[in-house]
């Protein structure tokens, strides 16, 4: 299956600084990843499909301007949280459908941990 | 917009005891339904995408079941051990995004 690195794992900023976090597709060439995030005692909910040489398609409620999503290439999707605050500490993880069809499941990198002091 | 729900929260189990959850989902627009399997700092495991009603997967100690009539899948655990602590993770999907329940987690006690 499909190997997925996510980096860093854990980062603390400051109020109103960026943060850029990556997820590559080491064995496996992604045309298509998916940003989560997670909130203390909730789902894992979609904030965006990240498509390689295209505009990412964001869900309803997420600033697009705020989390900037960049997927330059088939292995390679960042997200940076722009002017962040700390309502944006959170968990972040990104994720990639698995080999030929979505039968295998989606792999997942093992997220960021961001907070924001 | 599909709601996802799991339960119970979290489970404590002594090992060698056999367990199981429960996943419900609106069974309208049904595409499929993934279990997947959280370690602490680790990346989500995938264990079972199903599809069709009555589907059974196993996959050693572990097994699930899918009725999409009446939307809701179980995952059981059979002769829990201490490595089987995580949290389960399901979730449904009627297109291509998944959406996921909050989990339940599992400790078994030695």
């Amino acid at each position: 299956g499909a190997v997925v690195s996510q980096h860093p794992s854990r980062v603390i900023c400051k109020s109103g600084t960026s943060v850029k976090i990556e997820c590559r597709s080491l064995d496996f060439q992604a045309t298509t990843m998916f940003w989560y995030r997670q909130f203390p005692k909730q789902s894992l909910m979609l904030m965006a499909t990240s498509n390689e040489g295209s505009k990412a398609t964001y869900e309803q409620g997420v600033e697009k301007d705020k989390f900037l999503i960049n997927h330059a290439s088939l292995t390679l999707s960042t997200l940076t949280v722009t002017s962040a605050h700390p309502e944006d500490s959170s968990f972040y993880i990104c994720s990639v459908e698995g080999h030929s069809n979505s039968n295998y499941g989606y792999t997942f990198g093992s997220g960021t941990r961001l907070t924001v002091v | 917009i599909l709601n996802v729900e799991q339960s119970p929260q979290s489970l404590h189990v002594q090992e060698g005891d056999s367990t199981n959850f429960t996943c419900s989902f609106p069974s309208s627009n049904f595409y499929a339904l993934h279990w997947y399997r959280w370690e602490t700092a680790k990346s989500p495991e995938a264990l079972f995408v199903m599809t069709l009603n009555g589907d059974e997967k196993k996959k050693g100690r572990i097994s699930a079941t899918l009725n999409t009539k009446e939307g809701y899948s179980y995952l059981y655990i059979k002769g829990s051990q201490p490595e089987d602590s995580a949290t389960y993770l399901c979730a449904a999907t009627n297109t291509d995004k998944l959406i996921f329940g909050t989990g339940t987690r599992l400790q078994v006690f030695p």
